[in-house]
């Protein structure tokens, strides 16, 4: 089975800061790679997703992650952070294939100062 | 169109008492999911579906938890005998399903917060 770590809870930056957020998955084989957002009041939403090709994920808002296997990784990042990126991010990871059930992560709550 | 729609948005009962949450997925997806969130928790997989079908009861953590979805639409989660640890926010998810594709996008519903007194 696969798990998902991510290494910062809560995270506070000012407005135009860049950001990077971590997720390490722990599985033996082939992964698709989830990032989800929720916005104060909103749905979880999908931000970026990948499942092969270029490593180099680009998302809405300007979000990006890059896939690093043989790190295990697949950190978010953003250039300069907004006030409206205030949310919690979840990293998630299914194996493969047909249908995988999705292991998300514990989520870090981005707090954005103006 | 209309997303994954959820009721009650809130529901309060007493320890021992049965629920029903209700998940009305995006019209056209095959699939569907259940999770809860906890304080403190990412969110945990209860159950998916395929169709009518629930090819993945993996997540459900004891058989006080029942789920049902009928006319490949609209999903019933059943919490039976609750007890305070049920409590939480219960979220369903949707998605087009098409040959159970693992990289499906999953859509999200509001949640029903669950508090059990």
């Amino acid at each position: 089975a696969q798990s998902v770590s991510q290494h910062n809870h809560h995270v506070i930056l000012s407005e135009a800061a860049s950001l990077e957020l971590g997720c390490n998955y722990s599985y033996g084989g082939t992964v698709n790679l989830f990032w989800y957002v929720q916005y104060p009041g909103q749905h979880l939403q999908l931000l970026l997703k990948y499942f092969s090709g270029d490593p180099l994920v680009k998302g809405i808002k300007g979000f990006e992650a890059e896939f690093i296997k043989s790190k295990f990784s697949f950190n978010l990042r953003k250039p300069s952070v907004q006030w409206s990126d205030t949310a919690e991010y979840f990293c998630a990871v299914n194996a493969a294939g047909g249908y995988q059930k999705v292991t998300f992560g514990i989520g870090t709550k981005l707090q954005v100062i103006p | 169109g209309a997303g994954v729609s959820q009721s009650p948005s809130n529901k309060v009962t007493e320890k021992g008492k049965d629920v029903e949450l209700r998940c009305d997925p995006i019209s056209g997806h095959t699939a569907l999911y259940w999770y809860r969130q906890s304080l403190g928790q990412g969110l945990e997989f209860l159950i998916y579906f395929q169709g009518n079908s629930a090819p993945d009861k993996s997540g459900l953590p004891s058989d006080r938890f029942s789920a049902e979805r009928t006319g490949g639409s609209v999903s019933t989660l059943t919490i039976q005998r609750t007890q305070q640890e049920d409590s939480a926010v219960y979220l369903c998810a949707s998605s087009l399903g098409t040959s159970g594709r693992s990289t499906d996008t999953q859509y999200f519903g509001p949640g029903t917060r669950l508090t059990v007194l």
